[in-house]
């Protein structure tokens, strides 16, 4: 099946633009998280949505913000861009159920990769 | 919040050497998992372990979960030169949410 879709794979942008990046997840996962991952910080959770509510979140300010349609698919958005926002965003889907802790495999994209100028 | 420390932050081995990385956690998690990244890539998942104490081999990886919770350690053995990545450790105390180490960066010289 086919795996996780993560578009565009390269966008420039300048400070203070917004920006919206998309993830098609595997089909019939419900569950979608989203990371920035960056040279110093490492890989940071922004999100996680399941059945197109937000389930759980990091500690990014309030210009990340994300939605999940229902489809499953995902979208990311970044308003008021910093050069700091320059970064690999990655998406991830699972099979997770609505409830109960457990291993459901994540698979990732192959992520946005997101330059600000 | 939850913090993971992996060590070591890189290697430079031999082909044919084993390798050994681990993570720390100053609080316990339900799960760990043990992903590796390829230049240009998301991470790939290796290794899942689900209980404290457990021992899980794939191939030539193993990973165990440590008794307390609290830490994990990946070995590789006899590495070639497609184990060149990263290799990440995660936990996870609830599904949906993962805690990622900073990853160990490894180089195989033939």
């Amino acid at each position: 099946k086919a795996g996780v879709t993560q578009t565009p794979r390269y966008l420039i942008k300048t400070r203070g633009q917004q920006v919206t990046l998309s993830c098609s997840p595997i089909s019939g996962h419900r569950s979608v998280s989203w990371y920035q991952q960056t040279p110093g910080q490492g890989l940071q959770f922004l999100f996680e949505y399941f059945s197109e509510t937000q389930r759980n979140k990091g500690n990014f300010p309030g210009r990340f913000s994300g939605r999940q349609f229902s489809n499953s698919r995902s979208e990311m958005n970044v308003s008021t861009l910093e050069l700091g926002d320059s970064a690999l965003y990655l998406c991830a889907s699972s099979s997770s159920p609505a409830q109960g802790a457990g291993v459901y495999g994540y698979t990732f994209g192959s992520g946005t990769r997101l330059t600000v100028v | 919040g939850q913090q993971l420390n992996q060590s070591p932050q890189s290697m430079f081995i031999q082909e044919g050497e084993d390798v050994s990385m681990n993570c720390t956690s100053s609080s316990i998690f339900n799960t760990w998992l043990w992903y590796k990244q390829d230049p240009g890539e998301g991470p790939v998942l290796l290794i899942a372990l689900y209980k404290a104490g457990e021992l899980t081999s794939n191939g030539r990886l193993t990973a165990q979960f440590g008794i307390t919770r609290k830490d994990s350690f990946l070995n590789i053995s006899a590495s070639i030169p497609s184990d060149v990545g990263i290799y990440f450790c995660a936990g996870q105390l609830n599904a949906g949410k993962s805690t990622f180490g900073d990853g160990t960066t490894l180089t195989v010289k033939p």
